[in-house]
């Protein structure tokens, strides 16, 4: 069985400029999580979708959105990046109503802003 | 503000060796607990959850839970090399939320 997939696995941008990150789901996984890795700050939650819709929401700016797609893959938007936004981004899904219990989490996107 | 405190470490075991990671918790309703295996440049894995006071075995792997002292610990029984990781506790409340809270973690490394 495949597992979650991300992509790109590195992404390098300047400052100001958009990302766009992707997550494929494990199959019959309806939820998706969005977490940030920043060195010494350990995993950080950012966003939550369950059947299309946003469930909840981590503490971070506007600039980051996303959304959940009808075969439940995921994409995450960050706009007008800034320097501190360097960090792996973790991409996690699990089965319905399952929650941390049956979460993976895929191999990470690692963008840097230069 | 929902915290999880972890000992960054590195904790160092010989071989064979027990290892005990801890950590706490601020939020008093928590109700799942759970650790996560990290190793350097890969993504958190799930190894344990835990929901009920007391001990839980899975091989070479225990959690432990004490929700009065609001303290959970995972200990590593016949320590490995191939041990030598991040380990990840994470905490999550019930009541529709299922976002765990992350600690830092606590790196520990097996030496031959």
């Amino acid at each position: 069985e495949a597992g979650v997939t991300q992509s790109p696995t590195h992404l390098i941008k300047t400052r100001g400029q958009q990302a766009t990150l992707r997550c494929s789901p494990i199959s019959g996984h309806t939820s998706v999580y969005w977490y940030q890795q920043a060195l010494g700050l350990g995993l950080q939650f950012l966003l939550w979708y369950d059947e299309g819709e946003e469930r909840n929401r981590g503490n971070f700016p506007p600039r980051f959105s996303g959304r959940q797609f009808p075969n439940y893959s995921s994409e995450l938007n960050v706009n007008a990046l800034e320097l501190e936004d360097s960090a792996l981004y973790l991409c996690a899904s699990s089965l319905p109503g399952q929650g941390a219990r049956t979460q993976y989490f895929g191999p990470g996107t690692r963008l840097t802003v230069l | 503000q929902k915290e999880v405190e972890q000992n960054s470490g590195p904790l160092s075991v010989p071989e064979g060796a027990i290892a005990s990671l801890n950590c706490t918790y601020s939020d008093r309703g928590s109700q799942s607990f759970f650790w996560y295996r990290q190793y350097s440049g890969k993504s958190p894995e799930l190894i344990m959850f835990i929901y009920s006071n007391g001990d839980k075995e899975d091989g070479r792997f225990t959690a432990q839970l004490n929700k009065a002292s609001q303290y959970v610990s995972l200990l590593i029984r016949d320590s490995q090399p191939s041990d030598s990781a991040t380990y990840l506790c994470a905490v999550s409340t019930s009541g529709g939320s299922y976002i765990p809270t992350f600690g830092r973690g606590t790196s520990l490394i097996v030496h031959p």
